[in-house]
């Protein structure tokens, strides 16, 4: 099965900061990745797939990017509503696998 | 608009069993690849399996496999999760969730509230 690993682990900012979160896989899932947001209590919530391909509803100071076992998600000036958990998951294949999640907290 | 709705969870005995059904509306239920995801108090998400549009492709993870069964019904727009030999360690929020896209499985688009199994003697 693919390992996902993410780091940090746990994120410390403010708001304007410019932060990266990164996720390694343990082989290539070429652009089979995605990014999810989770607020404390609610579901989960897409972000980004394939890689780099913004959901409709998400600001552009998201991004996404990378191939094969490295990708990485950067929000380019933190807002006050941007601070909750970050999980990546490949679906390049079956099992699919999540990270263990970023928490983005203040400051 | 798209609606996952959860049911079945509950409190269950070590190694007993439980059933979940996912009652699924608002989308052309039989596009999609459908999954399970979980998530344990306090703890990150955690993928358990998936399913085609038409069951010709079924995923499980390690942790489940053997033990649980996906399935579905395109004629009750439903989605279900058969869960054997239960352990403690199997406790946790159980999302329904729908795919992004119709030539799936891709990611995970939409999410229902999740149902709570609790496995304790």
């Amino acid at each position: 099965d693919i390992q996902m690993t993410q780091s940090p682990s746990t994120l410390s900012a403010s708001v304007g900061d410019r932060v990266t979160i990164t996720c390694r896989a343990s082989q290539s899932i070429n652009r089979g990745l995605a990014w999810y947001q989770q607020k404390p209590g609610k579901a989960p919530k897409l972000l980004i797939y394939k890689a780099s391909t913004l959901e409709s509803w998400v600001p552009s100071r998201f991004s996404g990017s990378g191939s094969g076992t490295e990708f990485t998600l950067t929000i380019s000036s933190l807002q006050p509503d941007d601070f909750a958990t970050f999980y990546c998951q490949q679906y390049n294949s079956f099992p699919y696998t999540f990270g263990q999640g970023t928490k983005l907290d203040i400051k | 608009e798209v609606q996952l709705v959860e049911s079945g969870g509950g409190l269950v005995q070590p190694g007993r069993s439980l059933r979940l059904s996912c009652a699924a509306s608002g989308f052309t239920f039989d596009d999609y690849a459908m999954f399970w995801v979980r998530q344990a108090p306090g703890k990150g998400l955690e993928w358990v399996s998936g399913i085609s549009w038409n069951s010709g492709r079924i995923g499980y993870a390690d942790s489940v496999k053997g033990r649980f069964t996906i399935s579905r019904d395109n004629a009750k727009n439903s989605l279900y999760l058969q869960m054997n030999s239960l352990r403690v360690e199997d406790t946790a929020l159980y999302y329904c969730a729908k795919d992004r896209s119709a030539v799936g499985p891709t990611a995970i688009l939409s999410w229902g509230q999740g149902t709570l199994v609790t496995v304790s003697s």
